[in-house]
């Protein structure tokens, strides 16, 4: 049972490229976000979504996209990267419904905006 | 404005004594709480939680206490093992709301053998 995957591991841009950064879970999980980590500023909510077809904000959408057209995928696209977009990006998944709050990350992917 | 508040950005203790790590709220509406624990290279993992109708929830060493009334919550790590040296994050959600998760800005655990 891998759990929640992350690709790449590692990434290096150049300001204004696009790329797509890649999270599969295949524990059949509902629900999936996404979060960044940035020193002395913890996790942040990026983007989220409770199931295929369905998205919304979290707390620093901005500069980023999603799009979940599956349950096991939920990719998070950067159209222009910026320098400030570089930090540790993490995606988690957890089952709906309450009784379920138990939040299972990815491993992360260290993304460098130059 | 950060709804979730650790307040001390690291922390070292002697192997085999009790570390209290800390955690502070704002929002009252938050029904939910959970510690995770994080390596270097690593992403977070799940530690222990609690409900807000309780007050203390314990699994082995690790115990998480909440006090409502003063919006504070802390995990209790008794003994001290080395390998609990990680980054630990507090994180609060209204359980019935909107799925979005609040993190604490961590704290550094440091056991020293």
């Amino acid at each position: 049972n891998a759990g929640v995957t992350q690709t790449p591991k590692f990434q290096v841009l150049k300001t204004g490229q696009s790329m797509t950064l890649q999270c599969a879970q295949d524990m059949n999980h509902e629900y999936m976000s996404w979060y960044r980590q940035d020193p002395g500023m913890g996790l942040r909510l990026i983007h989220y979504s409770v199931g295929a077809g369905i998205t919304d904000q979290g707390e620093v959408p901005n500069g980023y996209n999603v799009s979940r057209s599956t349950t096991e995928d939920f990719p998070l696209r950067l159209l222009s990267a910026a320098p400030s977009q570089t930090s540790v990006y993490f995606c988690a998944s957890r089952e709906t419904g309450t009784g379920n709050e138990k939040l299972f990350f990815g491993s992360g992917t260290q993304l460098s905006v130059l | 404005d950060q709804q979730v508040k650790q307040n001390s950005p690291s922390l070292s203790v002697q192997e085999g004594r009790i570390s209290i790590l800390n955690c502070d709220y704002t929002n009252s509406m938050f029904d939910y709480f959970l510690w995770y624990k994080k390596y270097p290279a690593e992403g977070p993992t799940f530690l222990i939680s609690i409900s807000s109708i309780k007050d203390k929830n314990e699994d082995g060493r690790f115990t998480v206490f909440l006090n409502k009334s003063a919006k504070h919550l802390s995990l209790h790590i008794v003994p001290s093992q080395p390998g609990d040296s990680a980054v630990y994050f507090c994180a609060a959600i209204r359980a019935s709301g909107t799925y979005k998760y609040i993190f604490g800005t961590g704290t550094r655990l440091k056991v020293l053998a």
